[in-house]
């Protein structure tokens, strides 16, 4: 089946600092990946998104790259901001109306 | 656009009583629908979904069902609450037809079960 693994938390960080999320799936198929935030308190936000090999998602000075080779599509940012503080969620969908979530990631960024 | 409600953010329920969680969909017709379930510092588990009217596909087996009386409604119910019901009930919709799409969801319901 499918199955999306994400590096434990929590991390903590501070402001300006570079931040890498390591995300690894599993899959039968091709599936599309993504990056969800949740800020405290609230729902999933879609962060980015990519939908075949090589593709490269980004949004709000996030990125991450579909690397079917390896498997992953870990999310990175050159500098954040105590703003970015949140959980992060790796998740595939692979021929399906479902979503395959890792447990999440916590960051916080001290300033 | 598209938008997402649901009702209540917050609710505070004693054991046995009974639940209602509501979420609807604006802007968009047929979408797939999905009530999800976050326990304090855990991840998502999926319970129900749906791809149309009456239909419902069940995750999970537990005291808690789904019903999709309208097109754009997905309603989260129980008849007697226990306390392992708390958590944050998050309810999300998709386009309909086409698989590998994103979810959005709405900003969820924080269920506290005394």
């Amino acid at each position: 089946g499918n199955s999306v693994t994400q590096m434990e938390g929590p991390v903590t960080l501070s402001e300006e600092a570079f931040l890498t999320i390591n995300c690894t799936y599993t899959a039968t198929g091709y599936p599309s990946l993504f990056w969800y935030v949740q800020y405290p308190g609230e729902g999933l936000q879609l962060l980015l998104k990519a939908t075949k090999a090589d593709d490269k998602g980004s949004n709000k000075g996030f990125e991450a790259t579909y690397r079917k080779e390896t498997t992953s599509f870990h999310l990175e940012k050159g500098s954040v901001q105590v703003s970015d503080s949140a959980v992060y969620f790796c998740a595939l969908s692979d021929n399906d109306y479902k979503l395959s979530f890792g447990a999440g990631t916590t960051v916080t960024v001290r300033a | 656009s598209q938008t997402i409600h649901q009702w209540p953010a917050t609710l505070v329920q004693p054991v046995g009583s009974p639940l209602s969680l509501e979420c609807t969909v604006e802007g968009t017709s047929n979408p797939n629908l999905y009530w999800y379930r976050q326990a304090a510092g855990r991840g998502l588990q999926l319970l129900f979904y749906s791809v149309g009217i009456g239909q419902i596909s069940s995750e999970v087996p537990q005291n808690l069902s789904a019903s999709r009386p309208q097109d754009r409604q997905f309603i989260l119910s129980s008849k007697k609450l226990l306390l392992s019901d708390s958590g944050f009930y998050l309810c999300a919709w998709s386009t309909p037809g086409t698989a590998n799409q994103p979810q959005h969801f709405g900003d969820g319901t924080r269920l506290s079960i005394l």
